[in-house]
């Protein structure tokens, strides 16, 4: 199994509701990460995750809540969101070791919108 | 000045073309080098990932890093329409995973029958 899976695939939410974004890989990898990505423009990163501790947040608000339950699983919270907010969230799984190859390998993605 | 400079294209081809698709970049630190596919409203997909300077060539494709001159490329050969998407490239200083990536803005291709 060398694939990272994301459910659902599209969500929509109103800006007073509660959802939740999925991510599993079967690869082994401990490192997990979360992005956003805005039409025609790159992947931005949000949240890494090293050995199921949050080790990087990039100054994300606090309405995105991630959380990292074991090593296969990745979640990201979501809560009173704004419609700048919409986008494409990707998750990403990589090796962690001291070798030179700790390649990112990227999800299909949730396509979010909020009303 | 961004760290890592992409032509955002669109570049259309004819099928069967040589495609050259590159990257600058300011930060020296930069070690680790990778392409990504991307089709739309789908996942980037890696496609190429090399250390330092030098080439790599998997099937129809080929990356080269120059180090010295903070530029690197990807050729396709024999581009198909299925090779249309847009591509992105990525660097970061560090291996180890867990570490952060810097994209390039992507640049679109179009490769046309």
């Amino acid at each position: 199994d060398t694939e990272v899976t994301q459910t659902p695939k599209h969500l929509v939410m109103g800006m007073t509701n509660k959802k939740s974004l999925k991510c599993e890989q079967h690869m082994g990898h401990r490192a997990m990460y979360w992005y956003k990505q805005k039409a025609k423009k790159p992947p931005e990163l949000m949240f890494v995750y090293s050995y199921e501790k949050l080790s990087i947040n990039e100054s994300v608000p606090s309405r995105f809540s991630p959380e990292c339950p074991n090593s296969s699983l990745l979640n990201l919270h979501l809560h009173a969101l704004q419609p700048e907010d919409s986008a494409l969230y990707l998750c990403a799984s990589s090796r962690k070791t001291r070798s030179s190859y700790n390649e990112q390998f990227f999800g299909p993605g949730t396509r979010l919108t909020v009303l | 000045q961004k760290e890592v400079e992409q032509d955002p294209g669109p570049l259309s081809v004819p099928e069967g073309a040589i495609v050259s698709l590159n990257c600058t970049y300011s930060n020296s630190a930069f070690q680790y080098f990778m392409w990504y596919r991307q089709y739309s409203r789908k996942g980037p997909e890696l496609l190429m990932y090399t250390y330092s300077s030098g080439n790599k060539e998997d099937g129809r494709f080929t990356a080269q890093v120059d180090k010295s001159s903070k530029y690197i490329s990807l050729f396709i050969r024999d581009s198909q329409p299925s090779d249309s998407a847009t591509y992105l490239c990525a660097m970061s200083p560090f291996t180890g995973g867990g570490n952060k990536l810097t994209f390039g803005t992507g640049t679109q291709l179009k490769v046309e029958l």
